[in-house]
């Protein structure tokens, strides 16, 4: 079965400090990933996702990502945090035979930067 | 910048009232989802709709709970008999394709059952 794992529930950063949010993934096949974030009573926004190809994948607001395949992990990473970036991030995983689409999300990390 | 709209943002009912929650995906999407979120746990799968039939369902969509696309823009979830258990944060999604693309969510439908 098809799983995300985030194992941190909160992290605490200083702005201005690279961050990083951790998540690991099991699927039978080869996997389709997904970060996004939650701001407070907002949906859910995409952040950035890897399908192929290089293993580090950039996206919006300066976040980048890098794929493990041997590590089955795709870790969210920042090299200078911002206040604004405070938020719930989410990790997901798809199959890439599941036709249907649907997202495994990981139970969020709520990530905290201080000024 | 298209993006998902979802109606009502809230909606409280009581216990045993069937309700419907309304979404307008992205007009050049394919597929359609919808999801959920109880509060302080994580986002849930419920359903995929792909060419006006349901591609996917978790164990979740029970018969309680029906999707339709009434006309080429409205995606609905109907709770045909609503528990205190229904209560959630209930996301629209659509994307392009089923596989390799993201899903762009709405901000959602607070359903509160009481």
């Amino acid at each position: 079965a098809q799983s995300v794992a985030q194992p941190e529930d909160q992290v605490n950063v200083a702005e201005g400090n690279p961050l990083t949010v951790k998540c690991t993934y099991s699927v039978s096949g080869n996997p389709y990933l997904f970060w996004y974030v939650q701001y407070p009573n907002r949906g859910l926004q995409f952040l950035l996702k890897y399908i192929t190809g290089d293993n580090l994948v950039k996206g919006s607001y300066g976040f980048e990502a890098e794929f493990n395949k041997s590590q089955t992990s795709f870790h969210l990473k920042k090299p200078s945090a911002l206040v604004s970036d405070s938020a719930l991030y989410f990790c997901a995983v798809r199959e890439q035979g599941n036709q249907g689409g649907k997202l495994i999300f990981g139970q969020g990390t709520e990530l905290s930067v201080k000024p | 910048e298209p993006e998902v709209t979802q109606t009502p943002s809230h909606q409280v009912t009581q216990m045993g009232q069937e309700v419907i929650l309304r979404c307008v995906p992205i007009s050049n999407h394919l597929y359609f989802y919808w999801y959920r979120q109880i509060l302080g746990q994580k986002v849930e799968f419920l359903v995929s709709f792909y060419n006006n039939e349901i591609s996917e369902k978790s164990e979740i969509f029970d018969d309680q709970f029906s999707v339709e696309r009434p006309d080429g823009s409205n995606f609905t979830l109907k709770i045909r008999s609503t528990k205190l258990e229904d209560s959630a944060m209930y996301f629209c999604a659509s994307s392009e394709q089923g596989v390799g693309t993201e899903a762009f969510f709405g901000q959602g439908t607070r359903l509160t059952v009481v």
